[in-house]
């Protein structure tokens, strides 16, 4: 079944440590996205990427990195910069312009 | 700055009842209106989506009304179950873009 694997669902670490978070598609997709999402605060746009070793920054990109390697892959590293890094992270994917999103399943990031 | 505005934030409808969500956007420049479902702890899936050619789209008991004089959509959940009790974002995509700006969700719960 094609679909976006995101990984590890829950991850602990402690502050000042960079973290990464994977998110793998096998949906062909051109494009892939990374959300954070916050209670009450809906989805914030992290970084998005429309084709492999290229991205732009979103709305909320400072503290976060990433790579596009490969067009499957679209890893997110939540860094020791990321001042307030405890939340829910989405990854999404999308083919073209004229269809939406298919999100991953998340991953809960928890900073102690 | 919030480029789609939905409302409200949460709603309580009784099981049968209607439940309905706005959504509100001022770039004339979108052409495409999609609606997320998203259950706790897993990501957001696409309900329904519509293009600012039609008024209205249904499928099953989820309608999308769309006004674009007013530059206002939004959803329309029939005959409301405990089974819908999610939280619905409202989301739009401009033609020359692969990015979705969303709305800030809004939790519906039925109650039985």
């Amino acid at each position: 079944d094609g679909g976006i694997t995101q990984s590890p669902k829950y991850l602990f670490r402690k502050e000042g440590q960079n973290v990464t978070l994977s998110c793998e598609q096998n949906l062909n997709h051109d494009a892939m996205y990374w959300y954070r999402q916050d209670p009450g605060q809906g989805l914030r746009l992290i970084y998005y990427s429309q084709i492999v070793n290229d991205f732009q920054k979103g709305d909320i990109a400072e503290g976060y990195s990433v790579s596009r390697e490969k067009k499957e892959s679209f890893p997110l590293t939540v860094t020791s910069a990321q001042k307030n890094p405890t939340a829910f992270y989405l990854c999404a994917s999308s083919e073209d312009r004229r269809r939406g999103y298919t999100f991953g399943s998340g991953t809960r990031l928890t900073v102690v | 700055q919030q480029q789609v505005k939905q409302s409200p934030q949460s709603l309580i409808v009784q099981k049968g009842g209607i439940s309905i969500i706005n959504c509100a956007y001022e770039n004339t420049a979108f052409d495409y209106f999609p609606w997320y479902q998203q259950f706790p702890g897993k990501g957001p899936a696409l309900l329904i989506a519509i293009r600012p050619d039609v008024s209205e789209k249904k499928e099953g008991r989820f309608t999308i009304s769309f006004n674009k004089s007013a530059k206002q959509f939004s959803l329309h959940i029939m005959d409301s179950q405990p089974g819908d009790s999610a939280t619905y974002f409202c989301a739009a995509r401009r033609s020359n873009d692969y990015k979705l700006s969303f709305g800030a969700g809004t939790t519906v719960t039925v109650r039985a």
